[in-house]
């Protein structure tokens, strides 16, 4: 089955620093998300990116699809940023999500 | 609802009992998946719907794991003869089908003494 790994995993930011999260996979894939699980473990939707670059407040991400890697940006970073950042793909002709290893990310005061 | 809901959020049971987790999507949504978080990990599949047929359940781990959806929307997980590794976080997620973006729910955190 596909790969999905994302590094680093592990990140610690002072707040207002900016950080950019990896995720590689090694299959062309139909969907690409980004998630934050925050501390109280909801799973919260960042981007839905198969391909190409979006922003959302201090957010954002871009996949390069044809070289198979996704990019999180997070940008003058805040408390509440913490928590584990997770990136997950459909591949092949299934529905399927596969999760990769995941960032877990704290940002201090 | 304004989002995917799971019920209940907590559930303690003994080893040996059987338990049954309810997901409500998203109003609309056609498609239904089941996953499973271990502690430190992400979600792995297990199953998902299109409608109430039943599509892919190849990440069910063994017999004791069985899913319906009757009519097409709430959906419900059950496992019969828990055993102590079946404690994990368990979600739904839905969407409106293929490779469309999939919104979770809060999870039913199960532990199985």
């Amino acid at each position: 089955g596909i790969q999905v790994e994302q590094s680093p995993p592990d990140l610690i930011l002072q707040e207002g620093a900016n950080s950019t999260l990896r995720c590689n996979f090694s299959d062309s894939v139909n969907n690409l998300q980004w998630f934050h699980q925050n501390p109280w473990g909801q799973l919260i939707n960042l981007f839905y990116i198969p391909s190409g670059t979006k922003q959302n407040g201090r957010l954002s991400a871009t996949t390069v699809a044809t070289e198979r890697y996704s990019l999180l940006y997070i940008s003058s970073s805040q408390t509440t940023d913490s928590g584990v950042y997770f990136c997950a793909v459909v591949t092949g002709g299934g529905n399927k999500l596969t999760f990769g290893t995941g960032t877990q990310l704290k940002v201090e005061l | 609802g304004a989002g995917v809901s799971q019920s209940p959020r907590y559930k303690v049971t003994k080893r040996g009992q059987d338990v049954a987790l309810r997901c409500d999507p998203i109003s609309g949504h056609v498609s239904l998946y089941w996953y499973r978080q271990a502690l430190g990990q992400g979600p792995e599949f297990l199953t998902y719907f299109n409608y109430e047929a039943q599509q892919d359940k190849s990440g069910l781990p063994n017999d004791r794991f069985s899913a319906e959806r009757p009519e097409g929307s709430i959906s419900t997980l059950t496992i019969q003869r828990t055993e102590q590794r079946d404690s994990a976080m368990y979600r739904c997620a839905s969407s409106f089908g293929g490779p469309a973006e999939q919104f979770f729910g809060p999870g039913t955190r199960l532990t199985v003494l």
